[in-house]
């Protein structure tokens, strides 16, 4: 059964600091990973898809990478902003698409 | 191109009143998910089917019934509306292992049970 845990839960940081949102899975037979961010009462919005045979994706401000060896992805936010905060979740897409808990981010001002 | 699209977007329900939350996409994925959300909880697999007439339980099935008749559709039934149910649902779909494997989602049914 794939398990994929994400570090940390929630998340705090002054506005313009770069950050690293973690995401571990644990069977490597993925199609893809991707990263969606969701606003509270929203619904979810793609960020980042990344297929197994890739190693990153970049998307302005955003950089994910894939290490599929080690069942682990990383989404890094460069120069946060407050409209950053948001729930960050990640999905792992094999026989079905398993979602992380979620990483909740606040900006501060 | 109009991606998944989800009807209701909001109901409420009386306890053992029934419903079937509607799901639609139009780019041809033979994956379709069902997930509901808990307030401040992730999202959780209700059911999933991998293609037109077939379905398979997720995490939690209990109290819920799909089914996949075409590969556009994909109904998620409740037949005794419980107070548990209340929850967010979101219904998507991606077509895993082809060129376009990206997930996309519905907005999203509100579901009060009372």
């Amino acid at each position: 059964k794939q398990e994929v845990t994400q570090i940390p839960a929630a998340l705090s940081v002054p506005e313009g600091e770069n950050l690293v949102l973690n995401c571990s899975f644990t069977d490597s037979a993925i199609y893809n990973l991707q990263w969606f961010r969701q606003d509270p009462g929203k619904g979810l919005t793609s960020l980042l898809l990344i297929q197994s045979s890739q190693r990153e994706q970049t998307s302005g401000r955003l950089n994910a990478s894939l290490d599929k060896s080690s069942g682990r992805s990383t989404l890094y936010i460069a120069a946060s902003q407050p409209g950053d905060s948001a729930t960050y979740l990640c999905a792992v897409v094999g026989n079905k698409l398993t979602f992380g808990t979620g990483t909740q981010l606040k900006v501060e001002l | 191109n109009a991606g998944v699209t989800q009807t209701p977007k909001f109901r409420i329900l009386k306890i053992g009143q029934s419903m079937t939350l509607q799901c639609t996409q139009d780019m041809n994925h033979n994956y379709m998910y069902w997930y509901r959300q808990d307030p401040g909880m992730g999202l959780k697999l209700i059911y999933y089917s991998v293609g037109a007439g077939i379905t398979d339980k997720g995490e939690v099935p209990n109290g819920y019934n799909v089914s996949r008749s075409t590969t556009e559709d994909f109904p998620l039934r409740l037949e005794l509306a419980a107070p548990s149910q209340t929850s967010v649902y979101f219904c998507a779909s991606s077509s895993p292992g082809t060129v376009n494997t990206e997930a996309f989602f519905g907005q999203g049914t509100r579901l009060t049970v009372v």
